[in-house]
């Protein structure tokens, strides 16, 4: 296993456009979390799996954001109509428990000009 | 709510000198404590985590981080560092009972100097 996978790295868009990024866990964790970081700032959360399940989503998450993990295995962000806000690193992280270490993939840069 | 501040933005020092990454957070219930580090354009990867037991807590690359419960505190140290320790660094809580999501701090810029 080659760790957490991320695609694509970079992603340039336009103001308006929907954009979907893709995270492919370790494969035998069970926890997937999104983060997003903007320059100078520490990664913040956005949302996390159990399996399939989200069980929990943060306020950051509008409700121009969507995620899913369809099958417990990989899983996607999209953004809807997006906006020069949104542009940042979006950071996805896998764990196989609660509070055990979370290994996080290389990142996808979304630029939103 | 939790947080978590990171007292120094950049720490500017040069090689083999001493480093300390100063790290407080803030919380009404019990919290799990990392350090992370993040290479240019890289994701983060672990230097250590205090989860319980010993204070004192050792990582890779030589860091080690004490946990103070009294000063709500969990401050990276290594004796001697090296040009390759040039990162961004990140202090993170995770709350007992909450998932397992990361609270992080702003980070601190660590930049060795030959």
């Amino acid at each position: 296993d080659t760790g957490v996978s991320q695609d694509p790295r970079h992603k340039i868009t336009k103001r308006g456009q929907n954009v979907t990024f893709r995270c492919d866990p370790i494969s035998e964790h069970n926890r997937l979390y999104w983060y997003r970081q903007t320059l100078g700032q520490g990664p913040e959360f956005l949302t996390y799996f159990q399996n399939e399940a989200q069980l929990e989503k943060s306020r950051l998450l509008s409700d121009r954001f969507s995620a899913e993990r369809p099958k417990g295995s990989f899983s996607t962000l999209e953004i809807q109509r997006t906006e020069q806000g949104d542009s940042a690193m979006y950071l996805c992280a896998s764990s196989n428990g609660v509070h055990t270490e979370a290994f996080f993939g290389q990142g996808t840069r979304l630029t939103v000009v | 709510a939790q947080s978590v501040t990171q007292l120094d933005s950049q720490v500017p020092v040069f090689e083999e000198a001493p480093v300390e990454l100063r790290c407080n957070y803030s919380s009404s219930v019990s919290v799990y404590l990392f350090w992370y580090v993040q290479y240019p354009n890289q994701g983060l990867q672990l230097l250590l985590k205090y989860l319980s037991g010993s204070t004192l807590v050792k990582g890779i690359n030589g860091f080690e981080a004490e946990f103070n419960k009294s000063q709500t505190s969990f401050h990276l140290r290594k004796p001697s560092v090296h040009i390759s320790d040039t990162a961004e660094y990140f202090c993170a809580v995770s709350v007992y009972n909450q998932g397992g999501k990361l609270i992080f701090g702003q980070g601190t810029e660590l930049s060795v100097k030959p």
